[in-house]
């Protein structure tokens, strides 16, 4: 398997769930990140990992919660979200943090009731 | 500080016609800058990137794109669309060595027979 996969493709949860998302990329990247596409809006980097540390977090509230424990995998940690979490979640990896080409998976298409 | 604009949410063309997508940039140092394609229910796809080497820049698919200073823009030509080119086009810009990349809102490209 290539490239970078994302699980679950679809999530329907209600506020007071947790749940994680789930991304592995097999492109031996040491640089990863999570992106949220809301409609009608461009997309909005919500964190990067660098060598597994946090390099970057864009002011996400701490109901979204990341862990990379390797340089191969990311979760992306939910718990008492709210509706206008609804969005498609899209993780990425590139060589190096601050490398120019980064690769997408298909991402994560969450509803929150 | 960077932004993109892409000038056109929809763009509608016939098959065999040309493909003209508008983005303009802001940056306050020579930026990077790339085009992504998204297919339905898919990742991200970088399609072609200028990173100040050659101003003519050609991607997959019979992409290109030019990046002129003068004009702050790296429009995204094609010269003769297919139904397959169908999908949502991102514009995107960051500075040389950060990670942060800067979306645009997106160009959604229609093809007509």
């Amino acid at each position: 398997e290539t490239g970078v996969t994302q699980t679950p493709r679809h999530l329907v949860m209600g506020m007071t769930n947790k749940k994680s998302l789930k991304c592995e990329q097999h492109l031996g990247h040491n640089a990863m990140y999570w992106y949220k596409q809301s409609a009608k809006k461009p997309l909005e980097l919500m964190f990067v990992y660098s060598l597994e540390e946090r390099v970057e977090n864009n002011s996400v509230p701490s109901r979204f919660s990341p862990e990379c424990p390797n340089s191969s995998h990311l979760f992306l940690h939910l718990h008492t979200l709210q509706p206008e979490d609804s969005a498609l979640y899209l993780c990425a990896s590139s060589s190096l943090a601050g490398e120019e080409t980064q690769y997408f998976g298909p991402g994560t298409r969450l509803l929150v009731l | 500080a960077q932004s993109v604009t892409q000038l056109g949410s929809h763009v509608s063309v016939s098959e065999g016609a040309l493909v003209l997508l508008r983005c303009n940039y802001s940056s306050s140092v020579p930026p990077y800058l790339f085009w992504y394609v998204q297919y339905p229910n898919q990742g991200l796809q970088l399609l072609l990137k200028y990173t100040s080497a050659a101003t003519l820049v050609k991607g997959i698919n019979g992409f290109e794109a030019e990046f002129k200073k003068s004009e702050t823009s790296f429009h995204l030509t094609k010269p003769s669309a297919h139904m397959s080119d169908a999908a949502e086009y991102f514009c995107a810009v960051r500075p040389p060595c950060a990670s942060k990349l800067t979306f645009g809102t997106g160009t959604r490209l229609q093809v007509t027979l």
